[in-house]
């Protein structure tokens, strides 16, 4: 596809589950971007990838969350033990370089935790 | 660390009137300012960016906004707006590389 995508697009998990949420950047973007959105808020940046590196992941809520990018291309965020207080819309964008290029997004997961 | 202040969390507008949506940023270092829309069940999709250079930016659908340093302002105007423009709109910064900080959100309505 041309754009971003994640999936799923809706999960529901009870609290203590673990949880992992996929973004497919656009292909040859450099640059990938996790954001978290809570109801009413704008995005809160989590952390950002350079290729397969993780360059920032000052934004990480807690040592439950967890993302990586392996191979440069897909990456999976992943929460562990999950709380109530996880629930929000959790948005990937991609860039073709820096933080200047245009960050595209993803119509992000919405998370709901019971 | 800078911060992003929306003045207006809700925006009702008669369909072809003028709209303007405030935002302000606070930022000890040199900054790049963004606007963002977001349409029911989309993604954001950024309408223009303010990098260097002319202070007027001009972005996508009929939008522009005004960088201004003196204020720490970069407010979004719009002319006329229709009632396709109806969803919310993020300001956002970038003081780094690569780190976005964005304000709460406007959520504009447009009216027939």
């Amino acid at each position: 596809g041309a754009g971003v995508s994640q999936s799923p697009r809706y999960k529901v998990a009870k609290r203590g589950q673990d949880v992992a949420l996929r973004c497919d950047p656009i292909s040859g973007h450099v640059s990938l971007f996790w954001y978290q959105q809570a109801l009413g808020q704008g995005p809160e940046f989590l952390t950002y990838f350079q290729n397969e590196a993780q360059l920032d992941k000052s934004g990480l809520p807690s040592d439950r969350f967890f993302a990586e990018r392996p191979e440069g291309s897909v990456s999976t965020l992943k929460i562990q033990r999950t709380q109530q207080e996880d629930s929000a819309v959790y948005l990937c964008a991609s860039s073709l370089g820096s933080g200047t290029d245009e960050q595209f997004f993803g119509p992000g997961t919405r998370l709901t935790v019971l | 660390a800078q911060s992003v202040t929306q003045l207006d969390s809700q925006v009702p507008v008669f369909e072809e009137a003028p709209v303007e949506l405030r935002c302000n940023y606070s930022s000890s270092v040199s900054v790049y300012l963004f606007w963002y829309v977001q349409y029911p069940n989309q993604g954001l999709q950024l309408l223009l960016k303010y990098l260097s250079g002319s202070t007027l930016v001009k972005g996508i659908n009929g939008f522009e906004a005004e960088f201004n340093k003196s204020q720490t302002s970069f407010h979004l105007r719009k002319p006329s707006v229709h009632i396709s423009d109806t969803a919310e709109y993020f300001c956002a910064v970038c003081s780094n590389d690569y780190k976005l900080s964005f304000g709460a959100g406007t959520t504009v309505t447009v009216r027939a």
